[in-house]
Formats: C-alpha cells, structure tokens, sequence
C-alpha cells in the first residue's frame, strides 16, 4: 500500500531534551516536506527536500533540522526541544514537487507533539 | 496579509444543502490550487486541484478559479453529515527556483446539520 508513515504517533517529552520524528514513504517520491499544525495558524511549512542530499528551509525552520540520506527517509530532528514547539507535526511526499506542479501532496498520519 | 485566507467559520448548512467554501490568495503568480479535507485529529487528505480559471467538477465536488480576483472556491453539492470537517486551501506557491511551496490556509470548519 502507497503511504507516508510517520514515528512516533504521540510524544510527549520535556524540555532540552533531544527528539527524532521518523518519516518515511514508500512511493519513490523525490519531494518531502514537513509542516507543523498549530489552531488558528493552519499548516506552515518547516523544511522541504526536492530530493537525496538536497534540503531547504520552509517558513518556520528555527529550531528544527532535517536530513535525507535515502530518498525514502526524511526524519525531523529537534535538538533542544521547547514549549513552543508543541504542535501536530505532518509529514508529506510528491513525486517531483515541481514549482506550478499539479503532483498531489499525500500526507502521514501526523505526530502529536507535547513540550513540557 | 496572510497569503492565503479562508474563513475559519464554523459553516452550518443543513444536510442535502450547497455549501460554499472560499478562499483569496495574494501571490498573482500562483499556478496551481488545491483543497484538502481534514478530519478532526487526521491528515489531510486532497478532494481536488485546479490550474485554469473556471470550473472543475467531480462528483458533488465543484471547485471554481478565478485567477484575475484571486479567488477559488469550493462548493459541495447535497451536502451530508460526512462532509462534516475542516477544508484546506492550498497554493502552489513560488520558491527560490523551483520548489513546491504550498501555503495553506488556515482552513474553514464545515458543520452539515441533519
């Protein structure tokens, strides 16, 4: 089955205290991203990859990192998590990703976030 | 101004009604339009993408572009309690060179009563 799956689920942690979010799709996108969901905000864009090695800030990049050393795999790192960090995080995958493409955006079951 | 603005509602229709769903964007170059469905605690999931102005139907599911107003809307036809969910509007936005940037907006809640 073509998905995009996201590890852990649910997380709660406290502050400082280094985390990884696992993110990995089995279609053989070449475009990842990922988003965090805050009420009231909708959906911002943290980091994107347009492919293996190659990464690029979103709109809110501070306080996070990325990585992509397999085409499959995008894993969404906070080194020194905080309360404001708290949030639903999203990771998602298209084919190409291309500026004005119509390649659709499938997106994980999402990771719920708690900073204390 | 927020690039992409929808109204948070709540929407209220009552079941086998039209509902109508908007949104404005503010990038004049933007290309490509989607809207997502979020159930509440899910991913969101795509109903329907437009690139030409005008309307692009899909079963009860009409989306409607207006490039010149900068303006794309949804409507859902006979409405059921099942259509009950948040509604994503989405973007393709411009990167540096190339990248597909989708800015959402923060999404319309659409209650359908029965």
């Amino acid at each position: 089955e073509a998905q995009v799956t996201q590890n852990p689920r649910y997380l709660i942690t406290v502050t400082g205290k280094k985390l990884t979010v696992t993110c990995s799709q089995n279609m053989n996108h070449e475009y990842m991203s990922w988003y965090r969901q805050d009420p009231g905000l909708g959906l911002r864009q943290i980091y994107y990859s347009m492919n293996v090695e190659v990464t690029d800030k979103g709109d809110v990049p501070e306080g996070y990192k990325v990585s992509r050393k397999e085409k499959r795999n995008f894993p969404l790192i906070l080194e020194s998590p905080s309360p404001n960090q708290t949030s639903l995080y999203f990771c998602a995958s298209s084919l190409f990703g291309r500026a004005g493409g119509s390649d659709t955006q499938y997106f994980g079951p999402g990771t719920r976030l708690t900073v204390l | 101004q927020k690039e992409v603005e929808q109204n948070s509602g709540p929407l209220s229709v009552p079941e086998g009604a039209i509902a109508s769903l908007n949104c404005t964007y503010s990038d004049r170059g933007s290309q490509s339009f989607f809207w997502y469905r979020q159930y509440s605690g899910k991913s969101p999931e795509l109903i329907m993408f437009i690139y030409s102005n005008g309307d692009k139907e899909d079963g009860r599911f009409t989306a409607q572009l207006n490039k010149a107003s900068q303006y794309v809307s949804l409507l859902i036809r006979d409405s059921q309690p099942s259509d009950s969910a948040t509604y994503l509007c989405a973007v393709n936005g411009r990167t540096k060179e190339y990248g597909n940037k989708l800015v959402f907006g923060a999404g319309t809640i659409l209650r359908v009563k029965s």
